[in-house]
């Protein structure tokens, strides 16, 4: 079984500024994929950025950029540029590709609630 | 495009009441759904698998005959709560699998279950 691991509960930024996000994950598979989700109040979650584990280019979405270290199991996430509309938890999720080819669930971190300071 | 839509947002109900929650991709096709159950200032945790067409696949640890789920059409997946009990109390959200995407899962908006 997989687990993921996020270790800062709460963080807290000022606007602007940058802010690292720590996921780790523990598997035995060699493919998969990792996410991170956005949950903002709304309890809508929301795709924030998707890493394919046989690539080994950084996903980059705008101000979010991962840092994915396949050997230490490591998968950060990076928001440049700070904005109030950040604040919101932060879920890192794990997904094995389904041996149909289809899909299958996702395992989720505990999360970081993200807090942004005007 | 990719619209999850989840029904109702919010449900009210009496101790052993059923109460069923739908889950609809609105312009795409999803042979697999997801139902995952949120508790307060808690992660999300995977409740079952719903494949269209079969038997829905359930996690450890979650009763299938108090978690019914049926996935009758490519667009549709209901999640139905039997004899509600307070403890069911929690936040369900669905997600579906958008078909030819790869790993992508589009969540709906969840529904707030409050059992009375």
């Amino acid at each position: 079984a997989q687990t993921v691991t996020q270790s800062q509960p709460e963080m807290s930024v000022q606007e602007a500024e940058t802010v690292t996000l720590s996921c780790t994950y523990d598997t035995s598979e060699n493919n998969y994929y990792l996410f991170w989700y956005k949950q903002p109040p709304s309890r809508q979650m929301i795709l924030v950025i998707r890493q394919e584990a046989y690539k080994q280019q950084n996903a980059t979405e705008n101000r979010f950029s991962v840092n994915f270290q396949k050997a230490a199991k490591s998968f950060s996430l990076k928001i440049s540029d700070s904005q109030l509309g950040d604040t919101a938890m932060y879920f890192c999720a794990f997904m094995k590709p389904s041996t149909g080819g289809g899909a299958d669930g996702l395992t989720f971190g505990k999360g970081t609630h993200l807090i942004i300071q005007p | 495009g990719a619209v999850v839509s989840q029904h109702p947002s919010w449900v009210i109900c009496k101790s052993g009441t059923s109460v069923k929650i739908e889950c609809r991709s609105l312009d795409f096709q999803a042979t697999t759904m997801f139902w995952y159950r949120q508790f307060p200032k808690q992660s999300l945790m995977l409740m079952a698998t719903s494949n269209e067409g079969s038997k829905a696949t359930y996690e450890q640890g979650v009763e299938k005959d108090k978690f019914l789920i049926n996935h009758a059409s490519l667009t549709l997946s209901t999640l139905t709560v039997t004899s509600a009990h307070p403890e069911d109390s929690s936040f369900y959200i669905c997600s579906a699998h958008l078909d030819g995407r790869g790993s992508i899962q589009y969540f709906g908006a969840g529904t707030r279950l409050s059992v009375l």
